[in-house]
């Protein structure tokens, strides 16, 4: 079975400050990785994954993720925040060949002014 | 884009009586899912759904819970007698393929309050 670990769940931060959410994951099998993001009143939405190749992913909108497979992590990071970015953040990770996500708890993050 | 769509977006229940979730998945689009999230807890995966059978489901879907395709696109999940901690969000998602490879499309799920 696999697990996913999201350390913080809640994240405060000024905009154009950077941030870091961090996440672990913990599995007996290969898996792919995905963050999820949850915009108020919305439903999930992918914001970028991993399957193989460079273990630095980026998204459209500057977010970025590194795999690390000897930490077992998948930690986000954005170096400049947007008011637009506050939301929900979920970590998620799905077994090779397997259809069913495996989520965090979530991040929320705040931007403040 | 297209997108999943849900309804309602809210449904308030007394307990013991049955309750349909309604989703419409993205139209091209061969595998469908139901996930929950209890207020204050992770988002749980509860069935997957593929050519019209069940592929996967999950130890919290027992046999009060069960889907439908009834139509070409409509899918549903139904909860048979329900109880106050079937009290969550219930996210429905679709995706093209199996979905390391293609993400599954969630839509924005229904509230579902058992009195």
């Amino acid at each position: 079975a696999q697990s996913v670990t999201q350390l913080d769940s809640q994240v405060p931060v000024f905009e154009e400050a950077p941030v870091e959410l961090r996440c672990n994951y913990s599995s007996s099998v290969s898996v792919y990785l995905f963050w999820y993001v949850q915009y108020p009143n919305q439903g999930l939405q992918l914001l970028l994954k991993y399957l193989s190749g460079s273990t630095l992913v980026e998204s459209i909108n500057g977010f970025e993720a590194e795999f690390n497979k000897s930490q077992t992590s998948f930690h986000l990071r954005k170096p400049s925040v947007h008011i637009s970015d506050t939301a929900e953040y979920f970590c998620a990770v799905i077994k090779a060949a397997g259809n069913k996500l495996t989520f965090g708890g979530g991040t929320r993050v705040l931007v403040k002014p | 884009e297209p997108e999943v769509t849900q309804t309602p977006s809210h449904q308030v229940t007394q307990m013991g009586q049955e309750v349909i979730l309604r989703c419409v998945p993205i139209s091209n689009h061969l595998y469908f899912y139901w996930y929950r999230q209890i207020l204050g807890q992770k988002v749980e995966f509860l069935v997957s759904f593929y050519n019209n059978e069940i592929s996967e489901k999950s130890e919290i879907f027992d046999d009060q819970f069960s889907v439908e395709r009834p139509d070409g696109s409509n899918f549903t999940l139904k909860i048979r007698s329900t109880k106050l901690e079937d009290s969550a969000m219930y996210f429905c998602a679709s995706s093209e393929g199996i979905s390391y490879n293609q993400p599954q499309h969630f839509g924005d799920g229904t509230r579902l309050s058992i009195l």
